[in-house]
């Protein structure tokens, strides 16, 4: 079955630690993309890749950092510069325009 | 900028009552309106979607009209279950990126039903 895979589901990290969220996809998308959730709030656009090689800003990138090496991986690294990490973080995929797909989400803690 | 606000939560209703739940978005242009669902500890699922004015989606007894006299996409169910239980989040899509779908979404509403 094709789909979108995070990994770990929970993630428990020490503050001024980096820390690195999985996400794979095998649905053949060449655009990826990552959110952050937080509790009472919508989704927010981290970064987005549209493909190999190439990612761009979402609205609240700073404090993160992403790479595109392969058409199905795209890798988010949460850094100690980011002032409030906790959340939940869902990565997504689409065919260039058309709907977006989700994964099921990494909730990360830092404490 | 384009923004979407949904009707704040949490909505708790019985089995087999009618839903709706408010979606109102401000937007340049014409863009696409989606509603997605979010059931307790995973990620979303596109549960309809609508790409121009008086245009309906539907979907598992789902239904919202695209309005664009009043920008409104108000989801509605005629009567609900206790399996819809869950988070709904309207959302648009941004301007136009090629190659990719920048989506603005609304805060989420949490729908409880009771059997």
């Amino acid at each position: 079955d094709g789909g979108i895979t995070q990994s770990p589901k929970y993630l428990f990290r020490k503050e001024g630690q980096n820390v690195t969220l999985s996400c794979e996809q095998n649905l053949n998308h060449d655009a990826m993309y990552w959110y952050r959730q937080d509790p009472g709030q919508g989704l927010r656009l981290i970064y987005y890749s549209q493909i190999v090689n190439d990612f761009q800003k979402g609205d609240i990138a700073e404090g993160y950092s992403v790479s595109r090496e392969k058409k199905e991986s795209f890798p988010l690294t949460v850094t100690s510069a980011q002032k409030n990490p906790t959340a939940f973080y869902l990565c997504a995929s689409s065919i260039g325009e058309s709907e977006q797909y989700f994964g099921p989400g990494t909730r990360l803690t830092v404490t | 900028g384009n923004s979407v606000t949904q009707m704040e939560g949490p909505v708790t209703l019985s089995e087999e009552a009618f839903l709706t739940i408010n979606c109102t978005y401000t937007a340049t242009g014409y863009p696409s309106l989606f509603w997605y669902v979010q059931y307790p500890g995973e990620g979303l699922q596109l549960l309809l979607k609508a790409t121009k004015a008086d245009d309906k989606g539907s979907n598992k007894g789902f239904e919202a009209t695209y309005r664009k006299e009043t920008t409104s996409f108000h989801l509605e169910k005629g009567s609900v279950q206790v399996s819809d239980s869950a988070v709904y989040f309207c959302a648009l899509s941004d301007r136009w990126i090629q190659g990719a779908q920048k989506l603005v979404f609304g805060q989420g509403t949490r729908l409880t039903i009771n059997p």
